[in-house]
């Protein structure tokens, strides 16, 4: 059974730009979210997606943006980067309900210059 | 509010030796906890979780967690430490307050399994 898959897994950017993150969740998973990894903030909840809702959005500004398609894969998308915005981005996805756990892909590291 | 502290950043454990990692959380209602293991330049990987039912929880790689409701903790155990243990493991809870849609996760504990 494939896990979640993340592509790219290393991107470079330039502040300013504007920069957009794949996620396919686990085969039959509804349920995608989003989070930043930092040294110094740790894991952050970004958004999650349920069949093409966003159900839920953490504290980050609206540059960071997401959606969801009908096969369940997500895109993240951040605009007018920031060097701040550098971090791993982990995308995860589980089967909807609180009792299960989430499966997480790789991480893209985005390194803003 | 829902929140988790891992207090140790840093465990130092001889391979062959028992290791503990601790957790305490704190969440509105019934908790729903969970461990996670992260090695260099990968994604979290899921070890276990505690829903209901047996405070001794078993899960991957022979590691297990005890919880404790009265101490509002869920520490992470494992009989004998491998040096391929070595990582950065958390602890997490899922965020009740919107509705369980995501977790919260503590800071982390590294853990070093000297040879």
């Amino acid at each position: 059974k494939a896990g979640v898959t993340q592509t790219p897994r290393y991107l470079i950017k330039t502040r300013g730009q504007q920069v957009t993150l794949s996620c396919s969740p686990i085969s039959g998973h509804r349920s995608v979210s989003w989070y930043q990894q930092t040294p110094g903030q740790g894991l952050q909840f970004l958004f999650e997606y349920f069949s093409e809702t966003q159900r839920n959005k953490g504290n980050f500004p609206g540059r960071f943006s997401g959606r969801q398609f009908s096969n369940s894969r997500s895109e993240m998308n951040v605009s007018t980067l920031e060097l701040g915005d550098s971090a791993l981005y982990l995308c995860a996805s589980s089967f909807a309900g609180v009792k299960s756990e989430a499966f997480f892909g790789q991480g893209t590291r985005l390194t803003v210059v | 509010a829902q929140s988790v502290a891992q207090p140790e950043d840093q465990v130092n454990v001889a391979e062959g030796n028992p290791l503990t990692v601790k957790c305490t959380y704190s969440v509105s209602g019934n908790p729903y906890l969970f461990w996670y293991v992260q090695y260099p330049n990968r994604g979290l990987q899921f070890l276990l979780k505690y829903i209901t039912g047996d405070n001794l929880v078993k899960g991957s790689y022979g590691f297990e967690a005890e919880f404790n409701k009265s101490q509002t903790s869920f520490h992470l155990k494992k009989p004998s430490a491998l040096v391929s243990d070595s990582a950065l493991y958390f602890c997490a809870v899922r965020d009740m307050r919107n509705y369980g849609q995501n977790f919260v996760f503590g800071p982390g504990t590294r853990l070093s399994v000297l040879p």
